[in-house]
């Protein structure tokens, strides 16, 4: 079964430090990897993928995430984190499977930037 | 606003109460997904249309949902004999296909359903 792990609840950081947050995910077949963000009261918003290519991808925000394919992970990260990154971020996992699309979001992560 | 909409933005029923919830897609995007997402959850998948064909249905969706998109744009999903375990966010996202069928979905804001 397709499966996607963020096995933080929360990650605080100092503003100015650099953030990770954490994703592996388990699929058969070849992963496309998403994270979302989403903030108070709004809909969630798309920050990068991957499909195929190059293992570091860039998104919105300054953001980038390393697709692992040993490791099975795709970690989000950003050289430095500002106050208004504090959000809840989710990973996601697409793939193909008995013909159709599949969709599985993680449970989450709660991004605490500290001033 | 050219984003994804979803009406009502909230709805209060009583249990055993039929609800129906529609949602406006990007006009151009031709895939349209149905989530339930619950407290501390991530959006759990429930169903998603290509144009007007319905592909895939969760095992989360009972007989009591029901999910169309008659002419390929707007969808409703539809909540039969509702159940307290119903009360959820419900989210719409839509998207093109993109490379190998995959790609970023936009959501809408969302519809919260309280079942009392």
């Amino acid at each position: 079964a397709q499966s996607v792990a963020q096995p933080e609840d929360q990650v605080n950081v100092a503003e100015g430090n650099p953030l990770t947050v954490k994703c592996t995910y388990s699929v058969s077949g070849n992963p496309y990897l998403f994270w979302y963000v989403q903030y108070p009261n709004r809909g969630l918003q798309f920050l990068l993928k991957y499909i195929t290519g190059d293992n570091l991808v860039k998104g919105s925000y300054g953001f980038e995430a390393e697709f692992n394919k040993s490791q099975t992970s795709f970690h989000l990260k950003k050289p430095s984190a500002l106050v208004s990154d504090s959000a809840l971020y989710f990973c996601a996992v697409s793939s193909h499977s008995g013909g159709y699309q599949k969709v599985t979001f993680g449970t989450g992560t709660k991004l605490q930037v500290i001033p | 606003d050219t984003g994804v909409s979803q009406d009502p933005r909230h709805k209060i029923t009583k249990r055993g109460q039929n609800v129906t919830f529609r949602c406006d897609p990007i006009s151009e995007h031709n895939r349209l997904y149905w989530y339930r997402q619950t407290l501390g959850q991530g959006p759990e998948f429930l169903t998603y249309f290509q144009n007007e064909a319905q592909l895939e249905k969760s095992r989360l969706l009972s007989d009591r949902f029901s999910a169309e998109r008659p002419k390929g744009s707007f969808s409703t999903l539809e909540i039969q004999r509702t159940e307290q375990g119903d009360s959820a966010m419900y989210l719409c996202a839509s998207s093109l296909p993109g490379q190998g069928g995959h790609n970023e979905q936009f959501f809408g804001p969302g519809t919260r359903l309280t079942v009392l």
